[in-house]
């Protein structure tokens, strides 16, 4: 089955720095990637995904890049603010591919802190 | 627009007690629907899909069972739960297969 490593497990940053947050991937087959950003005490909320189709998307100061053939994926976010201090997680799947029906493989997380 | 519903958001239980979490959408059809378990710490464990009514694929072998008995209802069950069955229970929709998954709000679920 799929395996998403994610790292760093935390990152802390100053405010205004940039924040990179890296994952891998072992399945060859996984053409969906989002990522998930959840407060303390709440639900993982979508925050970017991408397609196996692009290798980069970009959303105001978050972006996320994905390379097919190293089978890894990252997430980007510029002008860090501490409101951005959260738990952080990668994740794959196949898609409607097979019978993955959706399945989301997700990675550990990494707790970003923002520092004023 | 589309919501998702969980209950109870807290829940605090004696070992060998059951367990009925309920999970609802609004605003769609035929969604996708799967519950997952975060352990304290970080990862989210897959436990059960489905993608229709009765059907249910089951990803871990464990001491909880689950059911859809209507179009956007996935119930999580224990006739026994365990203290390794304490965790933040979360229940998630898409609208496909290949569509993103947003979850609801989640059950933290304590076994004394």
């Amino acid at each position: 089955g799929e395996n998403v490593e994610q790292h760093p497990s935390t990152l802390s940053v100053q405010e205004g720095d940039s924040a990179v947050i890296k994952c891998t991937y072992s399945d060859s087959a996984s053409n969906y990637f989002p990522w998930y950003k959840q407060e303390l005490g709440k639900r993982p909320q979508l925050i970017i995904d991408i397609r196996s189709n692009v290798g980069e998307k970009k959303d105001q100061r978050i972006a996320v890049t994905l390379n097919k053939t190293a089978k890894h994926f990252s997430l980007h976010i510029t002008e860090t603010q501490p409101e951005d201090s959260a738990v952080y997680f990668c994740a794959a799947s196949r898609g409607a591919g097979g019978t993955s029906y959706g399945k989301l493989t997700f990675g550990q997380g990494t707790i970003l802190t923002v520092h004023p | 627009s589309q919501t998702i519903h969980q209950w109870p958001a807290t829940l605090v239980q004696p070992v060998g007690s059951p367990l009925s979490l309920e999970c609802t959408v609004e605003g769609t059809s035929n969604p996708n629907l799967y519950w997952y378990r975060q352990a304290a710490g970080r990862g989210l464990q897959l436990l059960f899909y489905s993608v229709g009514i009765g059907q249910i694929s089951s990803e871990v072998p464990q001491n909880l069972s689950a059911s859809r008995p209507q179009d956007r209802q996935f119930i999580l069950s224990s006739k026994k739960l365990l203290l390794s069955d304490s965790g933040f229970y979360l229940c998630a929709w898409s609208g496909a297969s290949n569509q993103p998954q947003h979850f609801g709000d989640g059950t933290r679920l304590s076994i004394l």
